[in-house]
This record gives structure tokens, C-alpha cells and sequence, in this order.
């Protein structure tokens, strides 16, 4: 079973524009982090911002949490072509003491140059 | 330094045969994890290793599915009389320690994955 559950499921969008993708997911969590996976680096972690944290910054990265709606968003600011990938997001199981890791079905962006 | 390595990149297999995925972590991580990903769908968690020991491996689907990592580090993941819905990448991943509520989170460093095909 899958917690998390990105929107939109492909996304395109020309180098330079905003990326926004987003995560709901159904139960409480400790933290949320979301992954980029390519053919080139695999899966790769970006970002992970706890459940009272309501907002992350890391360079052109922009994550937001709000744990009353069960919702997530990332941010990709001036995008490139290189930023070309599936996104996932993923939350701790719930009483796993928090590595038990669910992903989300991914969001395939794809930026045109 | 070196990263998470899994072999072999790719296994193609007859239905019924058994397989072995090797995964090596990145040096002195005690935790290791194996997940499953199926064509546009994210990883699918499988089994959690801390040291030697599976601490939960309530994602594997069933007893055709096993893993060790005796000497906690490098860890086999086996599937026995593969079914054609077997097919799928395996990925492994690792930590420097389990994930704790409430402490500070380790980041898990995802191999390249096997790509298992059972024919």
C-alpha cells in the first residue's frame, strides 16, 4: 500500500518556469521527505521537513507541510532542463518508530530546454 | 566514497526458478533496506535490516520472499519459484542508523537497483 499520493501525476514545463507538485497522504507522520529519481542518479533524497515544520528552503527547492490537511508541496523554482525526473514523496509508517519509509506513485516532470 | 552497489544490474529468469539480488551498503551503515518498484509506481517498502537482524519485514509479500544480511553488512535478498509478477527493480538502500521518532532523521542512500524479469 502507498500513503502518500503525489498530484499531478506528469507535469511539462518549459526551463525557466515553476514546478509545483504536490503529496496527500492519510495518517500521521514524524516526517515528510521528498526523492527525485532519474535514469541517470537513481533515487536520490532532496529534502525532509518534520511534522511541525511548516516550511523548507534548500537552494531552488521549496517544500511546504500542513499537517491539518495531510498535505505537501514542492516547489521547484527556475527550472532546468536537467531537473527532468519523477518526484516522490514519502512518509514514515505510523508506529514504526519512523523507518518504515511509504512512498507516493511519483509525479513525472518533465522540463523542455 | 563509494556508494550503495547491488548486483547484478540485471537478472532475467525463468517462472519457477530461484534468484539471489546482492545489495553492499555504503561502509558502517547499520541500517539497510530493500523495496520493490514496478513500471510508474514509487518504491514499495519490503524489509528493514538494523545490524544482523530484520527488525520488519512485514513488506514482503509473501514466503517465496527472504533476506538475510548475516554479518550486517552485505544483504541477499532471495525469491523463490519466481512468478512472472516477480518482474520489477529491486532497490536497496541504506543508512547510518534506523530513522527514531523524534531524534534526528538519517537519510537513506538508494543503489542503482536489479532489474528482475521472470519469463
Amino acid at each position: 500500500s502507498q500513503q502518500g499520493e503525489e498530484d499531478p501525476q506528469a507535469l511539462s514545463i518549459q526551463e525557466g518556469e515553476n514546478a509545483t507538485m504536490n503529496c496527500s497522504y492519510k495518517t500521521s507522520i514524524n516526517n515528510l521527505q521528498w526523492y527525485r529519481q532519474n535514469s541517470g542518479r537513481g533515487l536520490v533524497h532532496l529534502i525532509l521537513i518534520r511534522s511541525n515544520e511548516r516550511e523548507k528552503h534548500s537552494g531552488r527547492l521549496r517544500v511546504t507541510l500542513d499537517t491539518s490537511k495531510k498535505s505537501s508541496s514542492l516547489l521547484i523554482t527556475a527550472s532546468r532542463a536537467a531537473d527532468t525526473a519523477s518526484y516522490f514523496c514519502a512518509t514514515d509508517a505510523p508506529n514504526t518508530g519512523g523507518f518504515k519509509t511509504i512512498f507516493g506513485a511519483g509525479t513525472r516532470l518533465f522540463v523542455k530546454a | 566514497g563509494a556508494g550503495v552497489s547491488q548486483t547484478p544490474s540485471n537478472k532475467v529468469t525463468e517462472k519457477g526458478k530461484y534468484v539471489e539480488l546482492r545489495c553492499d551498503p555504503i561502509s558502517g551503515h547499520t541500517a539497510l533496506y530493500w523495496y520493490r518498484q514496478s513500471l510508474g509506481q514509487g518504491p514499495e517498502f519490503l524489509i528493514y535490516f538494523q545490524g544482523t537482524g530484520a527488525a520488519d519485514d512485514s513488506g514482503l509479500p509473501n514466503d517465496r520472499f527472504f533476506a538475510v544480511r548475516p554479518e550486517g553488512s552485505v544483504s541477499t535478498l532471495k525469491i523463490q519459484r519466481t512468478e512472472r509478477g516477480d518482474s520489477a527493480v529491486y532497490l536497496c538502500a541504506s543508512s547510518p542508523t534506523g530513522g527514531i521518532a523524534g531524534s534526528s532523521y538519517n537519510e537513506q542512500f538508494f543503489g542503482p537497483g536489479t532489474r528482475l524479469t521472470v519469463l
